[in-house]
């Protein structure tokens, strides 16, 4: 079946702008997760989602992260005012439920380059 | 300590060899563990979930030391295709299943 699938593969943009990265998980998972990882660098936990509901925010980087999950299923990360030490690898997760320790299924990854 | 810690590597092997990769964590509560498997520049993929002492699937066995709180990942008779990023991963206990993952271990396998 459909894995999850990230979106854009890779996204270069000027330091200063915004940009939009979106998620589509598996359908029928209830959790959602959003890792970075840079370069030599482990992944980094950012936010998760039970639903389209996300309590936990104090992973985001800074105030210039947000994200969003609507209707359950697709979630957006959004980076205002993109600057260079947010080039990364955003990867994308999502699993059955939250409340049992299932497997995690990753995206292909968004590939951010901020120049 | 780091919540997570492994050794990056690269382990450099010939095929056929047995490698064993440690990895140890700071969260004495954590209960259940797992190896992630990375490809360059490809996702995370799970490998195998370390629930009590141990786990064994065909070649590889991952091994649990709750006393000295670390995790290891031994693989027999290294095929070519096993060159990738090993990556140790630790709930951490906060109410939902937040991963921790270690830096990885890359292992380059050679004929």
């Amino acid at each position: 079946g459909a894995g999850v699938s990230q979106s854009p593969s890779n996204k270069v943009t000027e330091k200063g702008k915004d940009v939009e990265l979106r998620c589509d998980p598996i359908s029928g998972h209830t959790a959602l997760y959003w890792y970075r990882q840079s370069l030599g660098q482990g992944l980094e936990f950012l936010i998760y989602f039970q639903g389209n509901s996300a309590p936990d925010k104090s992973g985001l980087p800074s105030d210039r992260f947000s994200a969003e999950r609507t209707g359950g299923s697709v979630s957006t990360l959004t980076i205002q005012r993109t600057q260079q030490e947010d080039s990364a690898v955003y990867l994308c997760a999502s699993s059955l439920e939250l409340v049992t320790l299932d497997e995690q299924y990753f995206g292909p990854g968004t590939r951010l380059t901020v120049t | 300590r780091k919540e997570v810690e492994q050794d990056p590597g690269p382990f450099n092997v010939p095929e056929g060899a047995t490698v064993a990769f440690n990895c140890t964590y700071s969260n004495s509560a954590s209960q259940s563990f797992f190896w992630y498997r990375q490809d360059c520049r490809k996702e995370p993929k799970l490998l195998m979930s370390v629930y009590s002492s141990g786990n064994e699937d065909g070649r590889f066995t991952a091994q649990l030391n709750r006393a000295s709180q670390y995790i290891s990942l031994l693989i027999r008779d290294s095929k070519l295709s096993d060159s990738a990023t090993y990556l140790c991963v630790v709930p951490r206990n906060t109410g939902f299943q937040k991963l921790v993952f270690g830096t990885g271990t890359r292992l380059l396998v050679s004929p």
